[in-house]
């Protein structure tokens, strides 16, 4: 266990809709990452937010946005979907900014756009 | 930028043979360099690290070593498990996000 959450475990949704993936740190990480893995584009990074802030921003699509809260804990929000948005999405966390240490990563979350 | 260049999959071995699993990377400064696995239906975890060159990281058997005059992080395991079967990041991080690799996934035979 890696004491990163992400919920929901699966969400299965159809194309136009809109959701929200939920990611919750280690206690006392402040980074968050989220990606998003696919059977054609392997493992691609997304976002990183450290203490509320944007830090650094990869592949990350128009219709997708995050954010981090007060509290640490990270949402992802992916609108307009499109069949190939179907991908596992992972959050990881991280105590400090940079990319030095480890990420740990959560279980993931499973969408499935119909 | 950054970059990193894994060997393809998926790379089937039979039990207790010997793993490599190459790994390059290109990078300024100095990075660090990270080696995680995904077993089935499972997010990634570290299975090893190294944070300077010549620096060694080991875990569950499992060996890398950091050369900067190759720009290599290649990956070994003397004797593979059926469970060893999993797919294997490398990966480099430093000042700004961590960069992966494509993943080798392994499949281990009885």
């Amino acid at each position: 266990d890696s004491g990163v959450t992400q919920t929901p475990k699966h969400l299965i949704t159809a194309t136009g809709q809109r959701v929200t993936l939920r990611c919750s740190p280690r206690s006392g990480d402040l980074s968050v990452y989220w990606y998003q893995q696919s059977l054609d584009q392997g493992l691609q990074f997304l976002i990183q937010y450290y203490n509320g802030e944007e830090r650094a921003k990869g592949n990350i699509l128009e219709r997708f946005s995050a954010q981090q809260f007060p509290d640490l804990h990270s949402e992802l929000n992916l609108s307009s979907l499109e069949l190939g948005d179907s991908a596992l999405y992972f959050c990881a966390s991280s105590p400090g900014t940079g990319s030095y240490n480890e990420q740990f990563f959560g279980p993931g979350t499973r969408l499935t756009v119909l | 930028g950054n970059s990193v260049t894994q060997m393809e999959g998926p790379v089937t071995l039979s039990e207790e043979a010997f793993l490599t699993i190459n790994c390059t990377y290109t990078a300024t400064g100095y990075p660090s360099l990270f080696w995680y696995v995904q077993y089935p239906g499972e997010g990634l975890q570290l299975l090893l690290k190294a944070t300077k060159a010549d620096d060694k990281g080991s875990n569950k058997g499992f060996e890398a070593t950091y050369r900067k005059e190759t720009t290599s992080f290649h990956l070994e395991k003397g004797s593979v498990q059926v469970s060893d079967s999993a797919v294997y990041f490398c990966a480099l991080g430093g000042y700004q996000k961590v960069t992966f690799g494509t993943g080798t996934k392994l499949q281990v035979i009885p």
